[in-house]
């Protein structure tokens, strides 16, 4: 069964450091997104990316923030320096939507540890 | 900004029996809900949906229902087993291009054999 990849699994960095979280999208989707879930905290939305393009981002993706989907089949999530309120679990997700409905399917996550 | 809130943190209940998750919403522009079913270091995993012109859908042992003039939602998981402890999130979206979903707190489901 397809499924969305995302690597690594766990990324520790410094403080100010950049870093590119990776993720691979069930192939035939179009939709993709990044959220995130803060340790004890509800998962939120980060971004959502279409036809090569961002759609909607929240208000925690800031210039800090950017995505990229470089081939046509990775989609990356860069943090350009990173902040120790960064740390958090980061999960991209596609869909193939359909009629409206939004049936998304998510990765395993990235664990961000920011030091 | 809570739009969407799972009141309990956590809910036990004997192998066999009914589980019921219930999740409310404050947005009328959601018009498509899910459920997702998450373990410990793992993503969250599709379960059931449904959309807003509709009050029930089922799959197997887990059905969900829609009460919009209330604007609450609840999954009920019948019979329980011990393999659908896990935290369940509801999470709505409203029909649009970008498919942005609002999660809840979500609930930990313990179920006892």
């Amino acid at each position: 069964e397809p499924e969305v990849t995302q690597t690594p699994s766990h990324q520790v960095t410094q403080m100010g450091q950049e870093v590119i979280l990776r993720c691979v999208p069930i192939s035939n989707h179009l939709y993709f997104y990044w959220y995130r879930q803060i340790l004890g905290q509800k998962v939120e939305f980060l971004v959502s990316f279409y036809n090569n393009e961002i759609s909607e981002k929240s208000e925690i993706f800031d210039d800090q923030f950017s995505v990229e989907r470089p081939d046509g089949s990775n989609f990356t999530l860069k943090i350009r320096s990173t902040k120790l309120e960064d740390s958090a679990m980061y999960f991209c997700a596609s869909s193939e939507p359909s009629g409206g409905d939004n049936e998304q399917f998510f990765g395993p996550g990235t664990r961000l540890t920011v030091l | 900004d809570q739009q969407v809130k799972q009141n309990s943190p956590s809910l036990s209940v004997q192998e066999g029996r009914i589980s019921i998750l219930n999740c409310d919403y404050t947005n009328s522009m959601f018009d498509y809900f899910l459920w997702y079913k998450k373990y410990p270091a793992e993503g969250p995993t599709f379960l059931i949906s449904i959309s807003s012109i509709k009050d029930k859908n089922e799959d197997g042992r887990f059905t969900v229902f829609l009460n919009k003039s209330a604007k609450h939602l609840s999954l009920h998981i019948v019979p329980s087993q011990p393999g659908d402890s896990a935290v369940y999130f509801c999470a709505a979206s409203a029909h649009s291009n970008t498919g942005k979903l609002i999660f809840g707190q979500g609930t930990t489901l313990q179920v006892k054999p």
